[in-house]
């Protein structure tokens, strides 16, 4: 069946790096964009990052722009997240998500929602 | 950035009961606008897209509407398994973002 599973995650302190994997089975990983996803301890959801199917489109939120780098390997069927100067605010569950795509009527335009979720890894930021 | 406001954050309400959420964008989002259900320690799932469209697997009991700033989760008769936080999403532009959440408990 279609899966997602991060790894990765772990305790670290501040300015130290931290690199996520996000293995796909089940599904033709290189049809599609995928998207990572972070909640801190109590909190929201925050979206972080997407990546297009060819790794040619990359989006980040402001707060990890400069700091996170999303890649993938296709070939692997894999997805990553290497995060580098990590804060305490940093600290999170981070998922890893297929991204759908729906064509919308403006020409060019396609609506994304975050579809298929991993269970996520914990990364801790702590001095 | 577009901010994204869900009220109320919190509700309680019965089995049976008709519930609904409401999200409201700072500026106009079209209908770029998802709905997602999580329950404690699991992974989100999305219920609705493009503010309407109910994601293949979701009961009927599940609704959205709204267009432009102001959106509407409806769950029609809630049901024990239910009881979750809910949280809107714009992906009309980037950066991309969640309201607070809505959390629905049992009265």
């Amino acid at each position: 069946q279609v899966q997602l599973a991060e790894s990765g995650g772990g305790s670290v302190k501040p300015g130290e790096s931290l690199r996520l994997s996000c293995v796909a089975s089940g599904f033709t990983f290189n049809n599609y964009y995928m998207s990572w996803v972070r909640q801190a301890p109590g909190k929201g959801l925050e979206w972080v990052s997407y990546i297009s199917d060819t790794g040619t489109i990359i989006y980040y939120a402001d707060s990890v722009k400069g700091r996170f780098t999303i890649s993938r390997d296709n070939a692997k069927n894999s997805l990553f997240l290497q995060m580098n100067s990590l804060r305490a605010e940093d600290t999170a569950v981070y998922y890893c998500a297929t991204l759908s795509r729906v064509a919308a009527a403006e020409l060019y335009y396609y609506y994304h929602y975050m579809d298929v979720w991993g269970k996520g890894t914990t990364v801790t930021v702590s001095s | 950035d577009i901010q994204m406001t869900q009220s109320p954050s919190s509700l309680s309400a019965s089995v049976g009961d008709r519930v609904t959420i409401t999200c409201r964008a700072s500026r106009s989002i079209s209908t770029y606008l998802n709905w997602y259900q999580q329950k404690p320690g699991k992974a989100p799932k999305v219920l609705i897209y493009a503010a309407s469209s109910l994601q293949s697997g979701v009961p009927s009991r599940f609704s959205g509407s709204g267009s432009g700033t102001d959106f509407t989760l409806t769950i029609s008769s809630l049901q024990p398994e239910d009881f979750a936080t809910y949280y809107c999403q714009q992906s009309f532009n980037t950066p991309w973002t969640f309201g607070q959440g809505a959390k629905v408990e049992i009265k």
